[in-house]
């Protein structure tokens, strides 16, 4: 199947602090999908990217599709508290069912005040 | 209703007991999913549901997994004789299957998830 490596697994940083987050994937996908993940809570969707190249802002977000289709970051500037949570990349290689996605195994983000 | 609602929202449990995990889908949303969350990890896919097709099982990790969905609505996890391994979070999320691109389409939309510990 196909695989999705995500980096960082964990990052700490000062609030105000920009963050920088990415997935890289061993296939071609035609959907990148982030998403944030609250303590105790399910996966809510921050951004969803649909054509390589494609870069698109969500408030302080911003997500870009990779052009070769195999990777996609995530930037969050000027990190808050409420930024803390896990973030997942995920990926569909096909126009079909959302069955396709691959999720990565997330990034924890530590906002120190 | 406005989002998916799973419950119970915590279950503990003994060793070799069954437990039932429920999932009421997004109202319109044809397709259902179960994902499985371990401690520290990704989610880990288990069932499919759309429509009236048959589910997609190929996720499920043992054959004391299994889940139902009646009328196209609502939606049963079921784990039989729970072992240790099988403390996780349990995460449904359901979503649209048909539409344009970019018109939220196969994005998931997921509850809050239903913990499960097993002593």
């Amino acid at each position: 199947g196909q695989q999705l490596n995500q980096s960082p697994q964990s990052m700490f940083i000062q609030e105000g602090e920009d963050v920088s987050m990415n997935c890289t994937s061993s296939s071609i996908f035609n959907t990148w999908l982030w998403y944030k993940q609250d303590p105790g809570e399910g996966p809510v969707l921050l951004i969803a990217l649909y054509k390589a190249g494609e870069l698109t802002s969500n408030g302080r977000l911003t997500a870009q599709f990779g052009i070769t289709r195999k990777d996609s970051f995530l930037n969050i500037s000027a990190s808050i508290p409420s930024d803390v949570g896990i973030y997942f990349c995920a990926g569909k290689i096909s126009s079909g069912s959302a069955r396709q996605l691959t999720f990565g195994s997330g990034t924890q983000l530590t906002v120190l005040p | 209703g406005a989002g998916v609602s799973q419950s119970p929202s915590n279950k503990v449990t003994e060793k070799g007991k069954d437990v039932e995990l429920r999932c009421d889908p997004i109202s319109g949303h044809t397709a259902l999913y179960w994902y499985r969350q371990s401690l520290g990890q990704g989610l880990e896919f288990l069932i499919y549901f759309q429509g009236n097709s048959a589910p997609d099982k190929s996720g499920l990790p043992s054959d004391r997994f299994s889940a139902e969905r009646t009328g196209g609505s609502v939606s049963t996890l079921t784990i039989q004789r729970t072992q240790q391994e099988d403390s996780a979070v349990y995460l449904c999320a359901s979503s649209l299957v048909r539409g344009a691109r970019g018109s939220g389409a196969n994005v998931l939309t997921f509850g809050a998830g239903s913990r499960l510990t097993v002593l």
